[in-house]
């Protein structure tokens, strides 16, 4: 029973590096998306997608990319870190999305990627 | 933009008590709403979904209402236990698969 596989658990990174943040689901769920946790803050959602080949930005989706070739992954890339980006990141996933214009189903969450940038 | 409010920010019970937690929006045009469960250090769990057209959902010692007229939702735990001692969150789903989350509600359950 894998569910949502995040990986690694924990990342520094130096000011400028790159790197992705993998997440991956065994439950053929459409719906995947990446949320920031800060404290003060609550959850944020960075990008998300509706099906293999969609991704749309949600509401804090700048200095990071996704895609979506498959079904069961979905990367999130951080292009140049900034310390702003220091925070634990979870994806999520849903069996339904009802699109681009309809709601979720029940979210599973993997167990989270706790990143610190220099 | 929808406004997600958790009041207490955090609550302490002694063992055995029943307990509301709250969640207010501002925008009640809302596909859903969900409750989960935050252990400390790990992802989140959900507990409760209740879809827009419905008033509430039980699970166990677990009951969720939803009010859109009034922008509220209430978690209801009876007979609390040590192992509730978690962080509370609600999200409200919205158009374009868009869930927005509160900042949660520590609760610490007392032995």
């Amino acid at each position: 029973n894998a569910g949502v596989t995040q990986t690694p658990k924990f990342q520094v990174l130096k000011t400028g590096q790159s790197m992705t943040l993998q997440c991956a689901q065994d439950m053929n769920h459409e719906y995947m998306s990446w949320y920031r946790q800060d404290p003060g803050m609550g959850l944020r959602l960075i990008h998300y997608s509706v099906g293999a080949g969609i991704t749309d930005q949600g509401e804090v989706p700048n200095g990071y990319n996704v895609s979506r070739s498959t079904t069961e992954d979905f990367p999130l890339r951080l292009l140049s870190a900034a310390p702003s980006q220091t925070s634990v990141y979870f994806c999520a996933s849903s069996s339904t999305s009802g699109g681009r214009l309809q709601g979720t189903g029940e979210l599973f969450f993997g167990e989270g990627s706790r990143l610190t940038v220099l | 933009k929808q406004e997600v409010t958790q009041i207490p920010a955090a609550l302490s019970v002694p063992e055995g008590e029943n307990l509301v937690l709250n969640c207010s929006f501002t925008d009640s045009a809302i596909y859903n709403l969900q409750w989960f469960r935050q252990d400390h250090g790990k992802g989140l769990t959900s507990l409760l979904l209740i879809q827009s057209s419905q008033r509430e959902q039980t699970s166990g010692r677990l009951n969720a209402s939803l009010d859109k007229s009034s922008g509220r939702s209430t978690l209801y735990i009876a007979a609390s236990q040590p192992g509730d001692s978690a962080t509370y969150l609600c999200a409200l789903g919205g158009r374009g698969s868009r869930l927005t989350f509160g900042e949660g509600t520590q609760l610490t359950v007392n032995p």
